[in-house]
């Protein structure tokens, strides 16, 4: 239990569908973040958060939406996906932005696109 | 650009060593990490090494920097079935914010 709980765990979702995953973290961190895991691939970094504010701007499809409505909170709302979307995403917290590599990750949703 | 590559599989028997390698091209590094994700899980920070270091040991784990190839090692003495797991090396260079960089991540499976 790492104090970064994802749900759902996983979830299969058609290339029409509407889903959002969602992410709480229960630690008093400022620092948000969505990371994309794909088979033989390095880790990706899509979204950065920090006291409910993007921070970062990587090169995510509009079909990825993000919301922080506080600091404890994070959603990925997710729309007419690709089947290439399937993967891994995790959920990690840190104290603050400036500090990354010491996030607490979740422990995943395992997304599947049909 | 940054890249960060590790071979993708290792197979080590209980009680060896095992020693995982990530090469990477970015030379204006400051910290590479270590982070072990095992099943079902998320990746948790083991073990990192300043960029000025040439070795770090902790415990069971000793990291190796050779700067001048751009290589870091993981070793793992006494190899456990419970280090079974997946193992990503990530760098941080200076000038690119507090981005990480990772990469692919090493499945170690240890057997008896």
């Amino acid at each position: 239990e790492t104090g970064v709980t994802q749900t759902p765990r996983h979830l299969v979702m058609g290339m029409t569908n509407k889903k959002s995953l969602k992410c709480e973290q229960h630690l008093g961190h400022n620092a948000m973040y969505w990371y994309k895991q794909s088979a033989k691939k390095p880790l990706e970094l899509m979204f950065v958060y920090s006291l409910e504010e993007r921070v970062e701007n990587n090169s995510v499809p509009s079909r990825f939406s993000p919301e922080c409505p506080n600091s404890s909170h994070l959603f990925l709302h997710l729309h007419t996906l690709q089947p290439e979307d399937s993967a891994l995403y995790l959920c990690a917290s840190s104290q603050d932005w400036s500090r990354p590599a010491e996030a607490f990750f979740g422990q995943g949703t395992r997304l599947t696109v049909v | 650009g940054e890249d960060v590559e590790q071979s993708l599989f290792l197979s080590v028997r209980e009680g060896d060593s095992s020693v995982i390698n990530c090469t990477y091209t970015d030379s204006s590094s400051t910290y590479l990490y270590w982070y072990k994700q095992e099943p079902g899980a998320g990746l948790q920070l083991l073990t990192y090494i300043f960029s000025n270091m040439d070795m770090k040991q902790d415990q069971r784990l000793t990291v190796l920097l050779n700067k001048k190839d751009k290589h870091l090692s993981l070793r793992i003495a006494d190899t456990q079935t419970g280090d079974s797991a997946i193992y990503f090396c990530a760098e941080k260079v200076t000038g690119g914010g507090n981005k990480l960089t990772f990469g692919t991540g090493t499945q170690l499976k240890v057997e008896l």
